[in-house]
């Protein structure tokens, strides 16, 4: 599979413990993006990076939230001190470097966050 | 600031039924439209997409034109089926090539049910 790869799946975590999502965007693929989506509701920006470097964050992304793309290739998204309101899916996407063939996003299948 | 606005849902049809999904936008220049579908517990599937006034869009009998005119991109398709059941998200990119490409605005999604 070549596709874009998030994982855990899904997690279950309780208020104030902190959770890392993993994402594995396709290979050579330069520019790698998260969004956030809660239920019935359209995805939202967070970040995104070119290579290893963070170019964008929404206001969306608090001071909780942190993420990191060290060699430019995978990328973690980390929540520190969950909050109920943080539950959602959390998703990632890829797309090669803008130009002809730079204007596709793929979205991987994201990461189910339960805070309890 | 850019947005995009989806037709109020959920729409249920049955089988070989006509289908339309309205969107319109809100952006600055000339940003890229995109169609994305989720099937249920899934991430988003590009389903179609156009960079310029007037393109068409196509994939898997669904059609959308970029009608800058009127600032909207529907979602067409002329005989659904069962299988087409799912969540439809419309989305705009800021630009094909500039540095916020992928920095997607979304759509509040559609719910499609179709019966056999």
């Amino acid at each position: 599979d070549t596709g874009v790869s998030q994982n855990p799946r899904h997690k279950i975590t309780k208020r104030g413990q902190n959770v890392t999502f993993r994402c594995d965007p396709i290979s050579e693929h330069n520019r790698l993006y998260w969004y956030r989506q809660t239920l019935g509701q359209g995805p939202e920006f967070l970040t995104y990076f070119q290579n290893e470097a963070q170019l964008e964050k929404s206001r969306l992304l608090s001071d909780r939230f942190s993420a990191e793309r060290p060699k430019g290739s995978f990328s973690t998204l980390e929540i520190q001190r969950t909050e109920q309101g943080d539950s959602a899916m959390y998703l990632c996407a890829s797309s090669p470097r803008t130009g002809r063939f730079g204007n596709t996003i793929y979205f991987g299948e994201g990461s189910w966050l339960t805070v309890v | 600031g850019n947005s995009v606005t989806q037709m109020e849902g959920p729409v249920t049809l049955s089988e070989e039924a006509f289908l339309t999904i309205n969107c319109t936008y809100t952006a600055t220049g000339y940003p890229s439209l995109f169609w994305y579908v989720q099937y249920p517990g899934e991430g988003l599937q590009l389903l179609l997409k156009a960079t310029k006034a007037d393109d068409k869009g196509s994939n898997k009998g669904f059609e959308a034109t970029y009608r800058k005119e009127t600032t909207s991109f529907h979602l067409e398709k002329g005989s659904v089926q069962v299988s087409d059941s799912a969540v439809y998200f419309c989305a705009l990119s800021p630009n094909a090539g500039g540095t916020s490409y992928g920095k997607l605005t979304f759509g509040q999604g559609t719910i499609l049910t179709v019966h056999p």
